[in-house]
């Protein structure tokens, strides 16, 4: 059975200071990983695709990064705002048209 | 653009109801359409995929039904609704794209079964 660990659970920071999610799977034979992000009582928003083929992706304060050998993949967000409170989920294609989802890390940024 | 459209937003049904939830996509041909459920305090778990018309995949054994009776609707269905079947049904869809299926999600539907 393919795995996704997002450790911790729940993290609360102080606006401004950077984040950073984990994520680790278990099976290293990925096809790409997704980060989304899940406001409260609504739906998933992509935020970034990494390829397997790729190391890691930018977009605007976002970066993920992807280490397939070790079976993690890291998404930082600079300078946080309270705005990015969320809900943060990775997800992990194995070239199976499905995705397999870590349980979430939800951030919480004090103002 | 592409967009993706989920109906009703928030259901109440008794036990042993009926059950029709609607998923429509649009700016795309011939996506390929998912079912998941998320469960208070639980994490996504995938019903049902479809690559194409009459194509469906079930992932879970449950009361739970899908069907794809064109290329851009998916819905989901059961005869009798349990307890268990309330959470938050989420559509998603995805394509091709430069070697990965990056999936997109509606608005989704809130379930409670009373």
């Amino acid at each position: 059975k393919q795995e996704v660990t997002q450790i911790p659970a729940a993290l609360s920071v102080p606006e401004g200071e950077n984040l950073v999610l984990n994520c680790s799977f278990t099976d290293s034979a990925i096809y790409n990983l997704q980060w989304f992000r899940q406001d409260p009582g609504k739906g998933l928003t992509s935020l970034l695709l990494i390829q397997s083929s790729q190391r890691e992706q930018t977009s605007g304060r976002l970066n993920a990064s992807l280490d397939k050998s070790s079976g993690r993949s890291t998404l930082y967000i600079a300078a946080s705002q309270p705005g990015d409170s969320a809900t943060y989920l990775c997800a992990v294609d194995y070239n199976d048209y499905k995705l397999s989802f870590g349980a979430g890390t939800t951030v919480t940024v004090r103002a | 653009s592409q967009t993706i459209h989920q109906w009703p937003a928030t259901l109440v049904q008794p036990v042993g109801s009926p059950l029709s939830l609607e998923c429509t996509v649009e700016g795309t041909s011939n996506p390929n359409l998912y079912w998941y459920r998320q469960a208070a305090g639980r994490g996504l778990q995938l019903l049902f995929y479809s690559v194409g018309i009459g194509q469906i995949s079930s992932e879970v054994p449950q009361n739970l039904s899908a069907s794809r009776p064109q290329d851009r609707q998916f819905i989901l269905s059961s005869k009798k609704l349990l307890l268990s079947d309330s959470g938050f049904y989420l559509c998603a869809w995805s394509s091709r794209q430069g070697g990965g299926y990056e999936q997109y999600f509606g608005p989704g539907t809130r379930l409670t079964v009373t």
